[in-house]
């Protein structure tokens, strides 16, 4: 168990919609980053946050967006959902706001839109 | 953009035996770490190296900082059938475009008992 948490386990929704992705970070950890991992992507950092500020951006697409509250969770949203948006989504944290730093990742939330 | 290629893509091995992949990359990188992923689990961080030429064991394994700052490996010695996973090398170049860590397409290892 890294200590990182992620809600919910399991998301199936339809084409159009949004949904909201909610991580806990590990006791201590300031930085929260967010990864999409499909089967011919592999793992694709999407952006990162540090105690609430937006620290480094990756190949996040417009319609998704995310943030990380005073209480140091991050919530990433996900809206206009395509079929192509299918994947798993991993978070993780480290204590460190240098990138290159360890990562913690949590247990995933499995996207599937149909 | 960056890439890391690692190889091999998948190994099939007797229990028993020794491991060995490797991660290369066109640029220099200042961070090499190796997660191992379980189905339906999130990536396990196994070993973290910062430094050229650094040489790092965590139990069974080991890996290595190649002297160039261009690659990486790591080997599992005695492999066990807990050993089964997809093996994933991330890298991290401070002056890289993409601003994070740079991962591998993974090492998939299954174990003969």
């Amino acid at each position: 168990d890294s200590g990182v948490t992620q809600t919910p386990k399991h998301l199936i929704t339809a084409t159009g919609q949004r949904v909201t992705l909610r991580c806990s970070p590990r006791s201590g950890d300031l930085s929260v980053y967010w990864y999409q991992q499909s089967l011919d992507q592999g793992l694709q950092f999407l952006i990162q946050y540090y105690n609430g500020e937006e620290r480094a951006k990756g190949n996040i697409l417009e319609r998704f967006s995310a943030q990380q509250f005073p209480d140091l969770h991050s919530e990433l949203n996900l809206s206009s959902l395509e079929l192509g948006d299918s994947a798993l989504y991993f978070c993780a944290s480290s204590v460190s706001g240098r990138v290159g730093y360890e990562q913690y990742f949590g247990p995933g939330t499995r996207l599937t839109v149909t | 953009g960056q890439q890391l290629n690692q190889s091999p893509q998948s190994m099939f091995i007797q229990e028993g035996e020794d491991v060995s992949m490797n991660c290369t990359s066109s640029s220099i990188f200042n961070t090499w770490l190796w997660y191992k992923q379980e189905p339906g689990e999130g990536p396990v961080l196994l070993i973290a190296l910062y430094k050229a030429g650094e040489l790092t064991s965590n139990g069974r394994l080991t890996a290595q900082f190649g002297i160039t700052r261009k690659d990486s490996f790591l080997n599992i010695s005695a492999s066990i059938p807990s050993d089964v996973g997809i093996y994933f090398c991330a890298g991290y170049n401070y002056g890289g475009s993409q601003g994070n860590l740079i991962f591998g397409k993974g090492t998939k290892l299954s174990v003969k008992p």
